[in-house]
């Protein structure tokens, strides 16, 4: 079945605590990212990656790291964290269309409610 | 800036009704727009995929409409279940470095027996 599988689905933990959140996918894609979604706003992205060893920031970078070593994961990385990281985190794939055109469906995981205290 | 406007912000109806959910958007350039459904506590899931060429795509009971000119879609749900209460979400990609998602704030939808 083709899926995005994201690890673990709730966490909390202490401020300054590192934690890696994990997200594989199953189809292949090339793209894969990185976003969080908290009440009233929409989903906003935190990082992307075009490829292997290619990342990107998106719109909300800061606090957070990224890699993508192996084509299927692409693990979001949280190396001091603090409340305001408080939120639903989803990771999202979809293959390059023609042209390395984006006009391609995007999988989303289950996501990840992490909570900073 | 980009931004993706949606309308309203949540809606309440019975069983078996009709509704209708509005999007504006300020992406440029246009690449294409979705309409995504989450349940509480899931991953949005695709419902349709619009291209500039395209005004109307249907999804079993969904349909979404697009005007590109005005910057406007629309996603119908017609004869709603109780399974359909859900956010939809509209999202605008831009024909970009990165086709960036622009994802608008959805709008809660909840049937009512």
């Amino acid at each position: 079945e083709a899926q995005v599988t994201q690890n673990p689905r709730y966490l909390i933990t202490v401020t300054g605590k590192k934690l890696t959140v994990t997200c594989s996918q199953n189809m292949n894609h090339e793209y894969m990212s990185w976003y969080r979604q908290d009440p009233g706003l929409g989903l906003r992205q935190i990082y992307y990656s075009m490829n292997v060893e290619v990342t990107d920031k998106g719109d909300v970078p800061e606090g957070y790291k990224v890699s993508r070593k192996e084509k299927r994961n692409f693990p979001l990385i949280l190396e001091s964290p603090s409340p305001n990281q408080t939120s639903l985190y989803f990771c999202a794939s979809r293959t390059l269309g023609q042209g390395a055109r984006l006009d391609t469906e995007a999988f989303f995981g289950q996501g990840t409610r992490l909570t900073v205290v | 800036k980009n931004q993706v406007e949606q309308s309203p912000q949540s809606l309440i109806i019975l069983e078996g009704k009709n509704c209708t959910l509005q999007c504006n958007y300020t992406v440029s350039p246009f690449s294409n727009l979705r309409w995504y459904k989450q349940d509480t506590g899931r991953g949005p899931v695709s419902l349709t995929i619009m291209t500039f060429s395209e005004n109307t795509k249907s999804n079993g009971r969904y349909t979404a409409t697009l005007d590109a000119d005005t910057k406007q879609s629309s996603l119908h749900i017609t004869a709603s279940q109780l399974s359909d209460s859900a956010s939809y979400i509209c999202v605008v990609s831009a024909e970009a470095a990165g086709n960036k998602l622009t994802f608008g704030g959805g709008t809660r939808v909840l049937v009512k027996p």
